[in-house]
């Protein structure tokens, strides 16, 4: 079983639609996790953090987290073509700690 | 703010040599920073966790005489790959500690080892 894992996709969806990407983690003692957005070539880029159960906003993304059934989720809202990239998912026991990354979803926006 | 250079973003080298590469937090220190690697269509993989003033913290399977890490400022580490082989080949990327924890990523370096 991998540490991190992520559906690998593609993930099509139509431009203005939501975009629900998945992610599940093996560690309990995982205490911080991150959502990154990674184009073809490029570096990964920070979308956002979650340390608590619950949802957090941040413009059209939205990170959900059920520590108890070991889960991280995110939302994008009216995805647009630009969104169009691999996203992935990391995790790790506390902040500023070394990440475990998943495999990645990769997003596909269609006009 | 928090940025993170690499420098150089691309290099070819022939087999046998060693190449190395820096990478650099702009505008804020960082004691620690990490070493990624990525090979084409998967994920990242941590190669070394680099503190400054002292030794790296490699990840079991990576070799330590092979991917020499130096972090001798609060701003500047250097991954440095001895005898390159083709295998190494790879997307390398770097991120930087900022405050609060969260990591910033370098823009990466790609090399390719003939």
């Amino acid at each position: 079983q991998k540490e991190v894992e992520q559906n690998s996709g593609p993930l099509s969806v139509p431009e203005g639609a939501i975009a629900s990407l998945n992610c599940t983690y093996s560690d309990r003692g995982s205490q911080s996790f991150f959502w990154y957005r990674q184009y073809s070539g490029k570096s990964p880029e920070l979308i956002m953090f979650i340390y608590s159960n619950g949802d957090k906003e941040d413009g059209r993304f939205t990170a959900q987290l059920n520590k108890a059934s070991q889960y991280v989720s995110l939302l994008i809202r009216d995805s647009q073509p630009s969104d169009s990239a691999t996203y992935l998912c990391a995790v790790s026991r506390a902040a500023g700690n070394k990440l475990t990354f998943g495999g990645g979803t990769r997003v596909l926006v269609k006009p | 703010g928090a940025v993170v250079s690499q420098h150089p973003s691309w290099v070819i080298c022939k087999s046998g040599t060693s190449v190395k590469i820096e990478c650099r937090s702009l505008d804020f220190q960082a004691t620690t920073m990490f070493w990624y690697r990525q090979f084409p269509k998967q994920s990242l993989m941590l190669m070394a966790t680099s503190n400054e003033g002292s030794k790296a913290t490699y990840e079991q399977g990576v070799e330590k005489d092979k991917f020499l890490i130096n972090h001798a400022s609060l701003t500047l580490s250097t991954l440095t790959v001895t005898s390159a082989h083709p295998e190494d080949s790879s997307f390398y990327i770097c991120s930087a500690r900022g405050d609060g924890g969260t990591q910033y990523f370098g823009p990466g370096t790609r090399l390719t080892v003939l």
